[in-house]
């Protein structure tokens, strides 16, 4: 089946420094991704649509300018978390579906642990 | 909008029980079913989905739901749960024309006890 990575799988970080979150297609093409967010004991939930070869779409209450969205490539999908603080500590999750067909078939990655000192 | 409810947040059974996983759903127009289960530090892994035709849904690991548009609910199943069933259940909605974004429930811990 298909496969969705992450880089890194954790990271800790002091707070008010930026960190990058990568997410990867191994063997498919992905025009389009999906950022989440899980909190401890919540459910996920959606951050915002990544467009290769365009703007992010963000879901509301979702601050654009501290998480940056960057498609870059058909396989390559990066989130940015800047000037991170403790309250940005969380679970991290991407997504994304085989093709424009299949929209509603997700592949998710394996997840991104995120601890803001 | 839509949203997603599971209406228990941990279920405890011994090995070899049935279980039931309860979700119900609400919307206002049609949507697309799914059930994830996530294991321990690992990702999401679809279990099963409704999309279209028949109601009753049969997945991996012996999983099965059934979408039941009357009561909007897709509750998830398995006759004989194992040890290895352990994990946190997730079901997810997304509608037609939301081209793969996912509302999901608050989980289902499920812990089978030997």
């Amino acid at each position: 089946g298909a496969v969705v990575s992450q880089h890194p799988s954790r990271v800790i970080c002091k707070s008010g420094t930026s960190v990058k979150i990568e997410c990867r297609s191994l063997d498919f093409q992905a025009t389009t991704m999906f950022w989440y967010r899980q909190f401890p004991k919540k459910s996920l939930m959606l951050m915002a649509t990544s467009n290769e070869g365009s703007k992010a779409t963000y879901e509301q209450g979702v601050e654009k300018d501290k998480f940056l969205i960057n498609h870059a490539s058909l396989t390559l999908s990066t989130l940015t978390v800047t000037s991170a603080h403790p309250e940005d500590s969380s679970f991290y999750i991407c997504s994304a579906p085989r093709d424009t067909l299949s929209y509603n078939e997700q592949f998710f990655g394996p997840g991104t642990r995120l601890t803001v000192l | 909008a839509q949203s997603v409810t599971q209406l228990d947040s941990q279920v405890p059974v011994f090995e070899e029980a049935p279980v039931e996983l309860r979700c119900n759903y609400s919307s206002s127009v049609s949507v697309y079913l799914f059930w994830y289960v996530q294991y321990p530090n690992q990702g999401l892994q679809l279990l099963l989905k409704y999309l279209s035709g028949s109601t009753l849904v049969k997945g991996i690991n012996g999983f099965e739901a059934e979408f039941n548009k009357s009561q909007t609910s897709f509750h998830l199943r398995k006759p004989s749960v194992h040890i290895s069933d352990t994990a946190e259940y997730f079901c997810a909605v997304s509608q037609g024309t939301s081209y793969g974004k996912l509302t999901f429930g608050q989980g289902t811990i499920l812990t089978v006890h030997p």
